[in-house]
């Protein structure tokens, strides 16, 4: 069946640039029906939407993250991949990446879910 | 874009129903019938319940019901039991393909 796997490094220091990849296994995630999404949840927190992509590279972000984010797709490797840059201690969170189904509008397969501690 | 609103915390006891509410503006929950909820088990990842205000995902429960009034989303769960005692984000569609989650509600079972 499908899963997601989140991977990337567990330690981001302050400024840099956090990267995350998700790999997609069990279907191809070049399909029209979905989206792949990445959201965040820091501890203690609640879920915040990051941004989405769709298999053909059009992407769409939170508007509070925009200036720092950016999502793209890799049809041929079957991975979606997350940059945020400037990291601060506010971005210490589990990242999820997650299947959007646009039809039901609503993501209905989840990664288990990465922890990333911004810390010097 | 603000977090829709959720009450942090809502309890029942085993068997008695219980609503939660998720209230947005006329710019996301009162403009589409796009609201989402999911269930969130401490250390999981969330699980889809229900989407499109009222429709129920696959092996969902039927005690979980969804509804819409205005600018205000709710969940409702009957018959509550042990297992429901988890964490609840609602979550709407807000336009030019973005989405906004409510802050989350912490059910406890009596």
């Amino acid at each position: 069946q499908l899963q997601l796997q989140e991977s990337g490094p567990g330690l981001v220091k302050p400024s840099e640039t956090l990267s995350l990849t998700c790999t997609v296994s069990g279907d191809s995630i070049s399909g029209t029906s979905y989206y792949w999404g990445w959201i965040r949840q820091p501890p203690e927190k609640g879920l915040e939407w990051i941004g989405s992509v769709y298999y053909s590279g059009s992407t769409y972000y939170n508007p509070s993250l925009k200036s720092r984010v950016t999502i793209s797709v890799d049809t041929s490797t079957n991975q979606i991949s997350l940059w945020l840059n400037s990291v601060t201690a506010a971005d210490t969170a589990v990242y999820y990446c997650a299947r959007h189904d646009r039809a039901a509008d609503a993501s209905d397969i989840w990664g288990q879910g990465t922890m990333v501690t911004v810390s010097s | 874009q603000s977090a829709l609103t959720q009450p942090a915390s809502v309890s029942g006891s085993p068997g008695q129903s219980i609503t939660i509410s998720c209230t947005g503006t006329s710019s996301d929950v009162g403009s589409y019938n796009l609201v989402s909820w999911y269930q969130q088990y401490p250390g999981k990842a969330p699980k889809l319940m229900i989407y499109e205000i009222i429709k129920r995902s696959s092996g969902v429960s039927n005690r979980f019901s969804g509804s819409k009034s205005g600018n205000t989303a709710s969940l409702t769960i009957s018959g509550l039991q042990a297992e429901d005692e988890a964490d609840y984000y609602c979550c709407s569609y807000a336009g030019s393909n973005t989405w906004i989650f409510g802050g989350g509600t912490k059910l406890t079972v009596l």
